[in-house]
């Protein structure tokens, strides 16, 4: 099952623009994760924010989560080319094995 | 950082064969390992939940005669696909979680593999 939702599902940008990503779950979470997968390839770990946290940066990354509205969002700034690729939100469940649930995932394009 | 890897990469079988896929923590213990579905352009789907010595746990729908799935030491895990169809075709992954420290730990994901049933 699929914990949440994620929109867009696609986006097109230019280089130099910055990409906004938006993740919604439907319940409790211990934290949640972002991840970057290349087509075809395995998934990249990009940052985890807890659900105790509201804000984290990495690098060109930011990620904000709102545990009140149950969503979360990535901001990549300065995109490049490189950064073409699906980028997934999991929320890893209260209880049990820490299993991870994706959400459906944003397709991004980035143009040079 | 720790290394998790599938054999093989890719595989086609013929209808109504078994197919083993093999999931590998190369350089940390992993006392549970996860089982993903992707079928194109969409998301993951958790199959199941492996602990080492201790049977799987299926997620809601997934049939565990078809995935047969084994967990035998504290760095390998096999998915076994029974009785191959054409709709069972898709790229599957495996994580593999740190067995040892505490709090929020990553799961590390495999390079997936990708399964061709003709």
């Amino acid at each position: 099952s699929q914990q949440g939702e994620e929109d867009p599902q696609a986006l097109s940008i230019q280089e130099g623009e910055n990409a906004t990503m938006n993740c919604s779950y439907k319940t409790s979470i211990n934290n949640l994760q972002w991840y970057r997968q290349n087509s075809g390839r395995g998934l990249v770990h990009l940052i985890l924010i807890r659900s105790n946290e509201r804000e984290k940066h990495s690098g060109r990354l930011r990620v904000t989560l709102d545990t009140s509205k149950k969503s979360s969002s990535l901001l990549i700034t300065a995109s490049r080319a490189a950064d073409t690729a699906s980028y997934f939100c999991a929320t890893v469940l209260s209880g049990g094995y820490n299993k991870l649930i994706f959400g459906a995932g944003t397709r991004l394009a980035v143009h040079p | 950082g720790a290394v998790v890897s599938q054999h093989p990469s890719w595989v086609i079988c013929k209808s109504g064969t078994s197919v083993k896929i093999e999931c590998r923590s190369l350089d940390f213990q992993a006392t549970t390992m996860f089982w993903y579905r992707q079928f194109p352009k969409q998301s993951l789907m958790l199959m199941a939940t492996s602990n080492e010595g201790s049977k799987a746990t299926y997620e809601q729908g997934v049939e565990k005669d078809k995935f047969l799935i084994n967990h035998a030491s504290l760095t390998l895990s096999t998915l076994t696909v029974t009785s191959a169809h054409p709709e069972d075709s898709s790229f599957y992954i495996c994580s593999a979680r740190d067995g040892t420290g505490a709090g929020n730990r990553e799961q590390y994901f495999g390079p997936g593999t990708r399964l061709t049933v003709t």
